[in-house]
């Protein structure tokens, strides 16, 4: 079966650093997406692994261990705007483009 | 610059009646994708094409079906609609790495 965990609500402080979560389960992998999902508009892509390791980008990093089945993202230096729904996304083996989502993390920033 | 474009943005409809939502890319991209986003369910896909005259099934298609004529545009099509179709549906095309999404259609079933 397919299964993509993730909390479902978090908060941090404006300045602080914060680390989300994601195990996944899924019949076969090729790759691990995170986007950024403000309310109200559409989700925006942030980074993408498919080798295990850190991917550094400004603010953002995420982290993947395959032989784990888990993945996180790290936003540091928070700001107000980084308040959003950050979704965890699975690329299967088998189906070359298609992604399963996760049901989204709330962050939410507080000064 | 290139762009994937949804329309209506907000839409209300009466149970039964049939209800095409639009997407339109200019990326030139063979994949496209149509989710729907409800609370706790985070995005699931309805259908996909992955290129023109391809279309294939996802996760939550019930009641739901896609064209491909070419290569901008994946129509959704709610045959009858059913309040369980009340939702905010996105559509997303791809270049086979990262999906770019359009902003959006929220559509209430009455």
């Amino acid at each position: 079966g397919q299964n993509i965990d993730q909390p479902t609500e978090m908060t941090a402080t404006e300045g602080a650093i914060v680390q989300i979560n994601c195990t996944y389960q899924t019949s076969g992998f090729n790759g691990l997406f995170w986007y950024q999902q403000h309310a109200g508009e559409a989700p925006t892509f942030l980074s993408y692994n498919v080798l295990d390791g850190l991917e550094e980008k400004g603010r953002f990093s995420s982290f993947l261990s395959r032989s784990k089945g888990y993945s996180y993202l790290l936003l540091k230096e928070l700001q107000m705007k980084d308040s959003a729904s950050y979704l965890c996304a699975v690329r299967e083996a088998d189906s070359s483009y298609k992604l399963i989502f996760g049901s989204g993390t709330r962050l939410l920033v507080r000064p | 610059d290139a762009e994937i474009t949804q329309s209506p943005r907000h839409k209300i409809t009466e149970t039964g009646r049939q209800v095409t939502l639009a997407c339109h890319q200019t990326w030139n991209h063979n994949n496209m994708f149509w989710y729907r986003q409800d609370l706790g369910h985070g995005l699931r896909l309805i259908h996909y094409s992955y290129g023109v005259q391809d279309t294939n099934k996802g996760e939550v298609s019930d009641g739901y079906s896609v064209s491909r004529s070419n290569t901008e545009d994946l129509p959704l099509t709610l045959e009858s609609a059913a309040s369980s179709q009340t939702s905010v549906y996105f559509c997303a095309s791809s270049d086979g790495t990262q999906q770019y999404f359009g902003p959006g259609t929220r559509l209430t079933v009455t």
